[in-house]
């Protein structure tokens, strides 16, 4: 069984939906869960940055984490076209980040 | 534009071959992470330098080696290719390494694609 579980889709949904992501993991010691959005052939880009548990909101994007249950999601409002990409959880073990194999998104106009 | 630049974008080599894949961390970053990404493996570390000193290595094969220099740049070495090590290399930088949250926030560079023919 992998550290971290992530679906990986492909997800298709129309312009204006929301999406939901989400990660399942099973080391308690996690701390810091980060999400990542990665275009197509280009380097990850850091999205969203959570400690323990709890919810955070930037602009369309609310990062949730329930250490209780090793969950994180990942909700995106009102998506747009630009927003198609492979979204991946990470989470930070000593410094090193373990990924989930990532969701594809695909937001149709 | 994460500030993390990666160089060359391109290897193209053959079996048996040896590349050094090069990457410069954002201005005031210490830490340099070194990932690789595969289609069946998804992003995995592979080592993690600190202020020139090596601090956590991963599934990094004895064919890998990395070192961080002075100027805080660091370099992969890959030797005695093999078909399998195809796949796209992304260092990531941070400002520190563990301890406060800031210091977990990686920022990763356009990577570098190797194709071993």
């Amino acid at each position: 069984q992998k550290e971290v579980e992530q679906d990986p889709g492909p997800l298709s949904v129309p312009e204006g939906a929301i999406v939901s992501l989400n990660c399942t993991y099973s080391n308690s010691a996690f701390q810091y869960f980060m999400w990542y959005r990665q275009y197509s052939r280009k380097g990850p880009e850091l999205l969203m940055y959570t400690y323990s548990s709890g919810n955070k909101e930037d602009g369309r994007f609310t990062a949730q984490v329930d250490k209780s249950s090793k969950y994180i999601s990942l909700f995106i409002r009102d998506s747009q076209p630009s927003d198609s990409a492979t979204y991946l959880c990470a989470m930070s073990q000593g410094g090193k980040l373990i990924f989930g194999q990532g969701t594809e998104l695909s937001v149709k106009p | 534009d994460s500030g993390v630049t990666q160089t060359p974008k391109h290897l193209i080599t053959a079996t048996g071959q040896r590349v050094t894949l090069r990457c410069s961390p954002r201005s005031g970053d210490l830490s340099v992470y070194w990932y690789q990404q595969s289609l069946d493996q998804g992003l995995q570390f592979l080592i993690q330098y600190y202020n020139g000193e090596e601090r956590a290595k991963g599934n990094i094969l004895e064919r890998f080696s990395a070192q961080q220099f002075p100027d805080l740049h660091s370099e992969l070495n890959l030797s005695s290719l093999e078909l399998g090590d195809s796949a796209l290399y992304f260092c990531a930088s941070s400002e520190g390494t563990s301890g406060a949250a800031r210091y977990n926030e990686q920022f990763f560079g356009p990577g570098t694609r190797l194709t071993v023919l």
